[in-house]
């Protein structure tokens, strides 16, 4: 089934402590994205990635980083979670002329 | 003002009723628009893509583009409960994947038996 797989799917976790969500596709999409989704503001982008190796800040990139070592795998870092990083996070891929193909999240609270 | 307007709701709606849900928007370059539908504590689905204006049908769904007004909708027939859920309209300027999308925020639709 071609799906997007994020780990894990609910994370408790306290300031400061670095964490990782992984995101990986089985379609070999070029395209792969991390968005945060948040109460009245929608949908945000984090970081894209075009391919292996290349990879761009969004619209919120602060308090993250990502890597694409492989075309299948796209990790969100939070290398000193905040509270105000308390949200729902989705991880998508896409090729050419087509839509998103989202994750089911991973809802992310900070303490 | 947000690139992407979207009316939160909720709208409740009687089974069987035709739902209408819409999103204006204020880049003139949009050319690809989607719909996607989100259930609770899900990830959102794509329902509709389509480009540039017209309509688009799919099932009971039928997908509305008319970019003289930058408005787009979202048509839902014989709605059932089933269909509720949040819809979210996206869109972008270009087909590429990497085209960045920008979403509304929303609108979540309860269908009621």
């Amino acid at each position: 089934e071609a799906q997007v797989t994020q780990n894990p799917r609910y994370l408790i976790t306290v300031t400061g402590k670095k964490l990782t969500v992984t995101c990986s596709q089985n379609m070999n999409h070029e395209y792969m994205s991390w968005y945060r989704q948040d109460p009245g503001l929608g949908l945000r982008q984090i970081y894209y990635s075009m391919n292996v190796e290349v990879t761009d800040k969004g619209d919120v990139p602060e308090g993250y980083k990502v890597s694409r070592k492989e075309k299948r795998n796209f990790p969100l870092i939070l290398e000193s979670p905040s509270p105000n990083q308390t949200s729902l996070y989705f991880c998508a891929s896409s090729q050419p002329g087509y839509g998103y193909t989202f994750g089911s999240g991973t809802r992310l609270t900070v303490v | 003002q947000k690139e992407v307007e979207q009316d939160p709701g909720p709208l409740s709606v009687p089974e069987g009723a035709i739902v209408s849900l819409n999103c204006t928007y204020s880049n003139s370059a949009f050319q690809y628009f989607m719909w996607y539908r989100q259930y609770s504590r899900k990830g959102p689905e794509l329902l509709m893509y389509t480009y540039s204006s017209g309509n688009k049908e799919d099932g009971r769904f039928t997908a509305q583009v008319d970019k003289s007004s930058k408005y787009i909708s979202l048509f839902i027939r014989d709605s059932q409960p089933s269909d509720s859920a949040t819809y979210l309209c996206a869109m972008k300027v270009g087909p590429g994947g990497y085209n960045k999308l920008i979403f509304g925020a929303g609108t979540r639709l309860a269908v009621h038996p």
